[in-house]
C-alpha cells in the first residue's frame, strides 16, 4: 500500500463547476495535511493546510479531513481554466520531519 | 519574509560527470531542509532531509549525497551521474519542527537535470 494515494486522473470539469480531489494516507499517527498545486514545469506551491477533522475554507478552496477514515479531500468551487494543474496531496509523517506526497491528480478545467 | 533560492534552473550533464546543486534560504533560522526529485510525470520522491548543520538523513540509497555546511545552505552532489539521475530536483524548507510544530514545505523553483 502506498503511503499517500490519489487518483491520477485526469479529472475534467467545466468552467464554473466544483472540482473534487481525494486522497487517502496510511500513517494513522499523521497530524498535518497539505494540498499543493503544481503547474507544468513549475515547482509545487502550497494552497491549503489542514490539521483538525472537519472542513477548512479559504476563498474558493475547501479542504476536508477525516482522520478516522484516513481521508483528505480538496474542493475547488467555481473552477477556472487557470486552476488547470496537478494537485498534490501531502502528509507530514508521525515523526514530524518527513512530508510524503501522493502522485498527484491532474485537473483540467474546460472553458 | 522567507525566500528560497535554488540554482541552476536547468542543467545538461554527460553520464559520469559530477553534480553540484545548491540551495539557500533567507529570512528564517534553523529551518528543516529537503531535497526531492520528481521524474517526468511522477510524484515527488524524498531524497534527503536535514534538521541542522551537518545532520543529513538519506531516504533512498543511490549515488547522490547531500551536505549542509551552513544553517541555511543545502547542497546536493554526485561524483558520477547516471542516466537515471535525470529529473526535476526540488529544494524545500520548513520551519523548525523539533518542538512539534506542523510547518508546511516551501519549495524553490527547481533544477531540471538532463543526463545525456
Amino acid at each position: 500500500q502506498k503511503e499517500v494515494e490519489q487518483n491520477s486522473g485526469p479529472l475534467s470539469v467545466p468552467e464554473g463547476a466544483i472540482a473534487s480531489l481525494n486522497c487517502t494516507y496510511s500513517d494513522r499517527g499523521s497530524q498535518s495535511f497539505f494540498w499543493y498545486r503544481q503547474y507544468s514545469g513549475k515547482s509545487p506551491e502550497l494552497i491549503m493546510s489542514i490539521y483538525s477533522n472537519g472542513d477548512k475554507e479559504d476563498g474558493r478552496f475547501t479542504a476536508q479531513l477525516n482522520k478516522a477514515s484516513q481521508y483528505v479531500s480538496l474542493l475547488i468551487r467555481d473552477s477556472q481554466p487557470s486552476d488547470s494543474a496537478t494537485y498534490l496531496c501531502a502528509v507530514l509523517n508521525t515523526g514530524g520531519f518527513k512530508t510524503i506526497f501522493g502522485a498527484g491528480t491532474r485537473l483540467f478545467v474546460k472553458a | 519574509s522567507q525566500t528560497i533560492h535554488q540554482w541552476p534552473a536547468t542543467l545538461v550533464q554527460p553520464v559520469g560527470s559530477p553534480l553540484s546543486l545548491e540551495c539557500t534560504v533567507e529570512g528564517t533560522s534553523n529551518p528543516n531542509l529537503y531535497w526531492y526529485r520528481q521524474a517526468a510525470g511522477r510524484g515527488l520522491q524524498l531524497l534527503f532531509y536535514s534538521v541542522g548543520i551537518g545532520q543529513i538523513s538519506s531516504e533512498v540509497p543511490q549515488n547522490l549525497s547531500a551536505s549542509r555546511p551552513q544553517d541555511r545552505q543545502f547542497i546536493l552532489s554526485s561524483k558520477k551521474l547516471l542516466l537515471s539521475d535525470s529529473g526535476f530536483y526540488l529544494c524545500a524548507w520548513s520551519g523548525d519542527t523539533s518542538a512539534g510544530s506542523n510547518s508546511p514545505l516551501h519549495f524553490g523553483n527547481g533544477t531540471r537535470l538532463t543526463v545525456t
